[in-house]
């Protein structure tokens, strides 16, 4: 069954740091682009940003441009999210999620990961 | 830009009713980039519908989605008590890559 797993996330004050990371199984981790997808406190979802097969390329959402980084090590099955510079906006619940090929969209979804950014 | 506008915010029906949740796109979506996702209370979300109308493994044929260009529609056709959640659509596109409407509520009666 293919899943992932994140972890990573907790209590930061704004302006420091954290890196989350989401573990892949069940299905090939370096054939898929994989995406964190966050969610405010009763909020919707927000897409983050995605790295692409290989770690060719990534995108990212304006709103977090120059302060995530996203990256992943195939060897591990891992995708991590480095965030700098955090702000009391990032506190959300980070959901790592599968790309499904060719379609645009995330097909395997994790429970996510706590932020909370917070003096 | 591309941003997605849901409409209803929330829709309240009764089981055995239809339910119609319209996506408006401010551009041109290719219908290849266009999904569904339904997300219940303290779960995480699920993809119903990709590239607009094709059903993701395991999901109900009383889903089905339509639409092409700026407006696309998820419809269930007899709504089972397990359908009140929130639905969102996705775009894949240029600027921004990704993004979500603000969800519909489905509620109810």
């Amino acid at each position: 069954e293919a899943q992932v797993l994140e972890s990573g996330g907790g209590l930061e004050q704004p302006g420091g740091s954290l890196r989350l990371s989401c573990v892949g199984s069940g299905f090939t981790f370096s054939g898929c682009a994989m995406t964190w997808v966050r969610q405010a406190p009763g909020k919707g979802l927000d897409w983050v940003a995605t790295v692409l097969i290989g770690g060719g390329g990534s995108y990212y959402a304006d709103s977090v441009k120059g302060r995530f980084t996203i990256s992943r090590d195939n060897s591990k099955n891992t995708v991590y999210l480095q965030m700098n510079s955090l702000r009391a906006d990032d506190t959300a619940l980070y959901y790592c999620a599968k790309n499904f090929p060719g379609s645009g969209s995330f097909d395997i979804w994790g429970q996510g990961t706590l932020v909370t950014v917070s003096s | 830009e591309v941003v997605l506008t849901q409409s209803p915010d929330t829709l309240s029906l009764s089981p055995g009713e239809r339910a119609t949740l319209s996506c408006r796109a401010s551009q041109s979506v290719s219908s290849s980039y266009l999904a569904w996702y339904q997300q219940k209370p303290g779960q995480t979300p699920r993809l119903l519908i990709y590239r607009a109308s094709t059903r993701a493994t395991g999901i109900p044929d009383r889903f089905s989605g339509s639409g092409s260009g700026t407006d696309f529609t998820l419809t269930i056709s007899r709504l089972e008590p397990e359908d009140f959640a929130v639905y969102y659509c996705q775009q894949y596109g240029s600027s921004p890559r990704y993004s979500f409407g603000q969800g519909t509520k489905l509620e109810m009666k």
